[in-house]
């Protein structure tokens, strides 16, 4: 079976504070490719990183990082000194390319980030 | 700049009508995605379509039809339209780079749909 699984529904912390949103997947596929989201009030996803499944390389850009291990099937992403702009829900999706390229996507992680 | 845009942020609709969702990219993508996205349940697949006239159902294509013409859009039709159809869809469309590559899939900016 192809899922993704965001197990934390809704998290909320205080300014400056660090977070983290989990997200596990489940693939048959070798090869694959892992995204996180952000979806601000106004509604759009915004794409924030695309990882493929034979780059095991954590990422960090400004404040947000990103740990991906197959060993575990996991692909977190972590805010540091979070800020009230990132609150927003935050969603997690896998594509498999073989066949074809649909997105599956969890259930997403309410982020509220409290002044 | 990449640009996904549907034709309406709200709409209200009554039970029973037939119901247009416009959605037209600018990228010459050649996937364009249908989801829906309701609380606690992340966005679901309604309809899929990889190229011109040819389309794919999802994972909850019951009550629901789609349309795709031409390259640049895709539209999404509720032939007979009900209170249970009532949230948020979602138009996104992709491309990859090369066969094999999985690219990001860009976002529109959603239809919050009431049917009344």
């Amino acid at each position: 079976a192809q899922k993704v699984t965001q197990a934390q529904t809704e998290i909320s912390v205080v300014e400056k504070e660090d977070v983290t949103l989990d997200c596990v997947y489940e693939t048959r596929d070798t090869t694959y490719y892992l995204f996180w989201y952000k979806q601000p009030p106004s509604g759009e996803l915004v794409f924030l990183i695309r990882r493929n499944s034979f780059d095991e390389q954590n990422e960090i850009s400004g404040r947000y990082s990103w740990n991906f291990q197959k060993s575990t099937s996991s692909f977190n992403f972590t805010i540091t000194a979070s800020q009230v702009v990132d609150s927003a829900v935050y969603f997690c999706a896998l594509i498999f390319t073989s066949g074809t390229y649909k997105y599956i996507f969890g259930t997403g992680t309410r982020l509220k980030v409290l002044a | 700049d990449v640009k996904v845009t549907q034709s309406s942020r709200y709409l209200v609709k009554r039970t029973g009508e037939k119901v247009f969702l416009e959605c037209v990219q600018d990228m010459d993508h050649e996937n364009m995605f249908w989801y829906r996205q309701d609380p606690g349940l992340g966005l679901r697949l309604i309809y899929f379509s990889y190229d011109v006239k040819m389309k794919e159902k999802g994972d909850i294509p019951e009550g629901y039809s789609v349309s795709r013409e031409k390259k640049e859009r895709f539209s999404l039709i509720l032939e007979s339209a009900s209170t249970n159809q009532t949230s948020m869809y979602l138009c996104a469309s992709s491309s990859p780079k090369r066969a094999g590559e999985g690219t990001e899939a860009f976002f529109g900016q959603g239809t919050r749909l009431t049917v009344v």
